[in-house]
């Protein structure tokens, strides 16, 4: 019963490097999407996948990128960490309607990301 | 893109009492309203949504209402219990689901 299992929990990076938000779901979903979530501005997009093999771009795209190889698996890629990226991360994966999630989303419980 | 402006940021509630929220949307082609619940450490959780072909809808202590007229919907929960104490999020989705910034709830015991 695992739902949306996000990794690691808990990281520190310093300015400029580089790592890998893994993200796994276990419900055959089709949708998968990336938040950030900070102070006083609720959730907000980063990257969404509607399918394997295809990704595109949310609200604050801008410093990561994402690649969609199975169902179960959507890893958020940051190239070169910057301290503006000091955040909370979500996945969170759904049944997909057409081109765009319109149904329940199920949510990790969260990546804390620092950059120092 | 959507814009969702969600009120009030904190609101403190007697035990028992009724807590509203209320959003806002711009974009008139939204037609899913969902609201979210997220406690301390945990990711969000779906308590209800609501549809556009839909002016409101209950699920026991919660519900929702929606004027796509006004282009804005609310979140109501009577009878307000310490476990109702939680961020909460509304959203707005026409492609792409939307949210608000988040009310912190306090149920006073």
């Amino acid at each position: 019963n695992a739902g949306v299992t996000q990794t690691p929990k808990f990281q520190v990076l310093k300015t400029g490097q580089s790592m890998t938000l893994q993200c796994a779901q276990d419900m055959n979903h089709e949708y998968m999407s990336w938040y950030r979530q900070d102070p006083g501005m609720g959730l907000r997009l980063i990257h969404y996948s509607v399918g394997a093999g295809i990704t595109d771009q949310g609200e604050v795209p801008n410093g990561y990128n994402v690649s969609r190889s199975t169902t179960e698996d959507f890893p958020l890629r940051l190239l070169s960490a910057a301290p503006s990226q000091t955040s909370v991360y979500f996945c969170a994966s759904g049944t997909s309607g057409g081109s765009a999630n319109t149904g329940e989303l199920f949510f990790g419980e969260g990546s804390r990301l620092t950059v120092l | 893109g959507e814009n969702v402006e969600q009120h009030p940021s904190t609101l403190s509630v007697q035990e028992g009492d009724s807590a509203v929220i209320k959003c806002t949307y711009s974009d008139s082609a939204s037609n899913y309203f969902p609201w979210y619940k997220q406690e301390l450490g945990k990711g969000p959780q779906l308590i209800i949504d609501i549809r556009s072909n839909v002016g409101e809808k209950k699920d026991q202590r919660i519900a929702v209402t929606l004027n796509k007229t006004a282009k804005h919907f609310s979140l109501h929960i009577t009878e307000t219990q310490p476990e109702d104490s939680a961020v909460y999020f509304c959203a707005a989705s026409n492609y792409k689901l939307s949210f608000g910034a988040g009310t912190t709830v306090t149920v006073r015991a």
